[in-house]
């Protein structure tokens, strides 16, 4: 199975700056079709995930272009710029390109 | 819209079956898979299979030999069912449209005790 590693598992940040998450995979999610399907997932507390970026750096429809992300091959990175109280919540990174789907272990976007 | 809900009972003795019901709405199970994802309490996610739109499935290669999914097209539902739970099974389970998983349920708390 691939494993994704995510880091860091807890992020402070102060509202209004700037956060990074890491993904990374155990081999490459690129496709045999070239695709690469890697996405990403705010879970606010309470809630079900909701899909933010798909395929890498596709914003999904009505995410904020505050968020962005970038990555290729095993490497994979969420920014999020100006960050505000509703962006705070538990993140994931998912890949699709090899059966079993996985799942990042997750990272806590918390208040300084 | 685009709307998925998932139903089942809270408490399963251990040993027993769980059966889980996602019935959906806005799109045909024709044209669109459906995931199974869970969520022990204070932990990650974790996927536990998919049915596609031409009925094929994968599971997660840890659950598979007690997992099985299914559907009726019909009636717009997707059952799971996974056999000999034991409490680690406990969780939250949720169940989400395929394109990206761009729409979740509620989700159900299904929780395995005695």
């Amino acid at each position: 199975d691939v494993v994704m590693t995510q880091t860091p598992v807890s992020l402070p940040v102060s509202l209004g700056g700037q956060a990074s998450i890491s993904c990374r995979s155990s081999q490459s999610l690129v496709h045999s079709n070239g695709n690469t399907y890697l996405h990403w997932y705010l879970q606010k507390p309470g809630q079900s995930p909701q899909l933010l970026i798909y395929r890498v750096s596709n914003r999904f429809s009505g995410v904020p272009d505050r968020f962005s992300g970038s990555g290729s091959g095993t490497d994979f990175t969420l920014k999020i710029s100006r960050v505000e109280p509703e962006d705070l919540g538990d993140y994931y990174c998912l890949q699709s390109t090899h059966f079993p789907w996985t799942f990042g272990g997750g990272t806590k976007l918390e208040l300084k | 819209q685009v709307q998925l809900k998932e139903s089942g009972p809270g408490l399963v003795k251990p040993s027993l079956t769980l059966s889980l019901t996602c019935t959906v709405s806005g799109f045909s199970l024709s044209s669109y898979g459906v995931i199974w994802v869970r969520q022990p309490p204070g932990k990650g996610l974790e996927w536990m299979g998919v049915i596609w739109g031409n009925g094929n499935t994968n599971y997660n290669s840890a659950l598979k030999s007690r997992l099985s999914i299914s559907r009726d097209t019909s009636k717009s539902q997707v059952f799971l069912k996974m056999n000999n739970l034991q409490t680690e099974d406990t969780a939250m389970y949720f169940c989400a449209r395929t394109g990206y998983s761009d729409y979740w349920g509620q989700g159900v708390m299904v929780t395995v005790s005695s």
